[in-house]
């Protein structure tokens, strides 16, 4: 099954909303979670979350970890066209080989103008 | 700037034909990582590396194998593709254990 469940699978807005992307996990041994936006190509780096509470914003972006609930969002303000795309929760267990990253399925966000 | 580099964007293959996937990495890191990403199932792991001629299964190696000859190059080969193995393939690789990953543009891979 999977360790990583993200919700929704795919969200249509339009231009100005406010959206929320879920991710919830279950690994045995919790390092950290990351977010990655991917667009035509490569996935790039946008968070990497280790402690609870604590929010990170970059921009119209942000992101908070809850590792009681085992839980992250990503916020987007204001969105634009330009955030269309997929966004990837990946979460480090420490007990894995090479602390490799178990990857969600992705929210694929489309922003209509 | 770090950069892990696919050779081919993309490439399309006949059904039984033996394929390369080559992946280049200039950052001098440890680890290296081959995805296939697929609509509605996401990143999937295929093979990892973690030095020069080590390597480790994934959760879906079978038609798959690696080769890592030098540490900056990974290459997924594909020994008799199939049309199930369609997907864009992302490679990855990061500096050690519980770092992030640095990922390549991808090759989508068309098998006719």
């Amino acid at each position: 099954e999977d360790k990583v469940v993200q919700s929704p699978l795919s969200l249509v807005v339009h231009e100005g909303d406010t959206v929320t992307l879920n991710c919830s996990y279950e690994v045995t041994n919790f390092r950290s979670l990351l977010w990655y936006k991917q667009e035509k190509k490569a996935p790039t780096f946008l968070f990497m979350l280790t402690s609870s509470g604590i929010e990170k914003k970059s921009g119209r972006l942000s992101s908070i970890l809850d590792k009681k609930e085992l839980f992250s969002i990503l916020n987007i303000t204001a969105t634009q066209t330009g955030d269309s795309a997929i966004y990837l929760c990946a979460v480090v267990d420490r007990g894995s080989t090479l602390g490799r990253l178990y990857f969600g399925r992705g929210t694929q966000l489309t922003v209509w103008p | 700037d770090v950069k892990v580099t696919q050779s081919s964007r993309y490439l399309v293959k006949r059904t039984g034909e033996k394929v390369f996937l080559e992946c280049v990495q200039d950052m001098d890191h440890e680890n290296m990582f081959w995805y296939r990403q697929d609509p509605g199932l996401g990143l999937r792991l295929i093979y990892f590396s973690y030095d020069v001629k080590m390597k480790e299964k994934g959760d879906i190696p079978e038609g798959y194998s690696v080769s890592r000859e030098k540490k900056e190059r990974f290459s997924l080969i594909l020994e008799s593709a199939s049309t199930n193995q369609t997907s864009m393939y992302l490679c990855a690789s990061s500096e050690r254990a519980f770092y992030g990953y640095t990922f390549g543009s991808g090759t989508r891979l068309t098998v006719v």
